[in-house]
């Protein structure tokens, strides 16, 4: 079946600095790919959507400057925390889709947290 | 009001019980619909995903739809205390016509006893 691998999964850094998030489609070509944020006993909140070679579409509320997506290939789209700070310590996930398909796979998810 | 509504719960019940949960929904742009299971710092993974309104099953699962009330159901039966999971509702649609969403209800926690 389809696989997202998602790394790191757990990460602690310190406040001001940048962390990247990579979320890979294993075995299979992900056209689609959703970046999630999710509190404790909170549901998992949509951050942005971003589609193969074009820009991301972020919600609204989301700081297209500090939550950098990029999706270069069709197996790889990259989160990047950027200048963090310890509000956004969370559990981001990703999720990918292919065309035609409309099972999204999920990462195991990123603990970030910052200090 | 929010796009998708879901009882958190918590729900408790003894093993062999059949489990109800449910959705709501405010949005008729809303097509697809998934049910997820979610283990405790792991990423949800899909059970079932519907499209049209009606049954659907698939073991010990079943997935509801009723498009006309805008509410969704899944049941487990004979659960078991490997069910023991937060479960949440999920849609598919492009609200307002704008790019396609996955938009996830807050999610139920069950919890079967033995």
């Amino acid at each position: 079946g389809a696989v997202v691998s998602q790394h790191p999964s757990r990460v602690i850094c310190k406040s001001g600095t940048s962390v990247k998030i990579e979320c890979r489609s294993l075995d299979f070509q992900a056209t689609t790919m959703f970046w999630y944020r999710q509190f404790p006993k909170q549901s998992l909140m949509l951050m942005a959507t971003s589609n193969e070679g074009s820009k991301a579409t972020y919600e609204q509320g989301v700081e297209k400057d500090k939550f950098l997506i990029n999706h270069a290939s069709l197996t790889l789209s990259t989160l990047t925390v950027t200048s963090a700070h310890p509000e956004d310590s969370s559990f981001y996930i990703c999720s990918a889709s292919t065309r035609g398909y409309y099972g999204y796979t999920f990462g195991s998810g990123t603990r970030l947290t910052v200090v | 009001q929010k796009e998708v509504e879901q009882d958190p719960g918590p729900l408790s019940v003894p093993e062999g019980a059949i489990v109800s949960l449910n959705c709501t929904y405010s949005n008729s742009a809303f097509q697809y619909f998934m049910w997820y299971r979610q283990y405790s710092r792991k990423g949800p993974e899909l059970l079932m995903y519907t499209y049209s309104s009606g049954n659907k099953e698939d073991g010990r699962f079943t997935a509801q739809v009723d498009k006309s009330s805008k509410y969704i159901s899944l049941f487990i039966r004979d659960s078991q205390p490997s069910d023991s999971a937060t479960y949440l509702c999920a849609m598919i649609g492009r609200p307002g016509g704008g790019s396609e969403k996955l938009v996830f209800g807050k999610g139920t926690k069950l919890t079967v006893n033995p």
